[in-house]
C-alpha cells in the first residue's frame, strides 16, 4: 500500500528557531508537495517539486524553503519560525512529472505550534 | 485568479439519503477535477477523478458529475451511512495554473442514524 510518512505528528518550537519538517514517500513518485491547512482557509500550497533538486513556489512560499536531494524525500524548512506559521502541515506525493495530474497521496500531517 | 467554492461548510443528512455536494469554479475551465475525503486529524484521501470530456463517473455509492457550461461539479453519495461523515474536498486542475491542484475549502458532511 502507498505510504507518505511525515516525521512528526506534533511539534512545538519557539519563535526564531529554524524548523525542519521531513516527508518520505515509498511510491517512487516524481511529484511532491507541501501544504498548510488552517480553519476557514483550506489547503494552501507552499512549495512543490516535480523532480530531484527541482522546486516551484506555490501560493504562500514566504518564510519557507524546501529541499529535495533524493526522490523519496522532501523537506520543508521554516527559516525563522513565527507564530503565524502555527498550522497543520501536510505533505503529498503524486506521479506525472511537470504535467502531473495524477491523484495525490497525503501523509497524516504535522501539527506545528510556534510559541 | 481562480476561485473554488464548495456549496456550504456543513451538510447534515439522515442515514439512507443521498448527499449532494457542490463545487463551483470561476474563470478557466479545469482539465479535470478530483474529489478527496478528509477525516479529522488525517490527511485527505483521493476518491475520484473526472476529466473535462466526461460527464459522469461512478465508484460504488459515489457519483461525480462535471458540467463545464455551469462551471460546476456535483458529488453524490447514495444510501449514505454514518461512516460517510467527513470533510469532502474538490480539487480542480487548471492547466493555466501550472502543475498543482487547487483545493476547495471543503464541505463537512454529517450523516445521522
Amino acid at each position: 500500500d502507498v505510504k507518505v510518512t511525515q516525521s512528526s505528528r506534533y511539534l512545538v518550537k519557539r519563535t526564531g528557531e529554524k524548523v525542519f519538517l521531513e516527508c518520505v514517500q515509498d511510491m517512487d513518485h516524481e511529484n511532491m508537495f507541501w501544504y498548510r491547512q488552517d480553519p476557514g482557509l483550506g489547503l494552501r500550497l507552499i512549495y512543490f517539486s516535480y523532480d530531484v533538486k527541482m522546486k516551484e513556489k506555490g501560493d504562500i512560499p514566504e518564510g519557507y524553503s524546501v529541499s529535495r536531494e533524493k526522490k523519496e524525500r522532501f523537506s520543508l524548512i521554516l527559516e525563522s519560525a513565527s507564530t503565524n506559521q502555527t498550522s497543520m502541515y501536510l505533505c503529498a506525493s503524486g506521479s506525472g512529472g511537470p504535467e502531473g495530474n495524477q491523484p495525490q497521496h497525503f501523509g497524516d500531517g504535522t501539527r506545528l505550534s510556534i510559541l | 485568479s481562480q476561485k473554488i467554492e464548495q456549496n456550504s461548510e456543513a451538510l447534515n443528512i439522515q442515514e439512507g439519503k443521498t448527499a449532494t455536494l457542490t463545487c463551483n469554479y470561476t474563470n478557466y475551465s479545469p482539465a479535470y477535477l478530483q474529489w478527496y475525503r478528509q477525516d479529522p486529524g488525517r490527511g485527505p484521501v483521493f476518491l475520484l477523478l473526472i476529466r473535462e470530456n466526461e460527464k459522469e463517473k461512478r465508484k460504488e455509492r459515489l457519483k461525480v458529475t462535471f458540467d463545464t457550461t455551469l462551471k460546476q461539479s456535483l458529488f453524490h453519495i447514495t444510501a449514505s451511512q454514518p461512516a460517510d461523515s467527513a470533510t469532502y474536498l474538490c480539487a480542480p486542475f487548471f492547466n493555466q495554473a501550472g502543475t498543482a491542484l487547487i483545493f476547495g475549502k471543503g464541505t463537512t458532511l454529517s450523516v445521522s442514524s
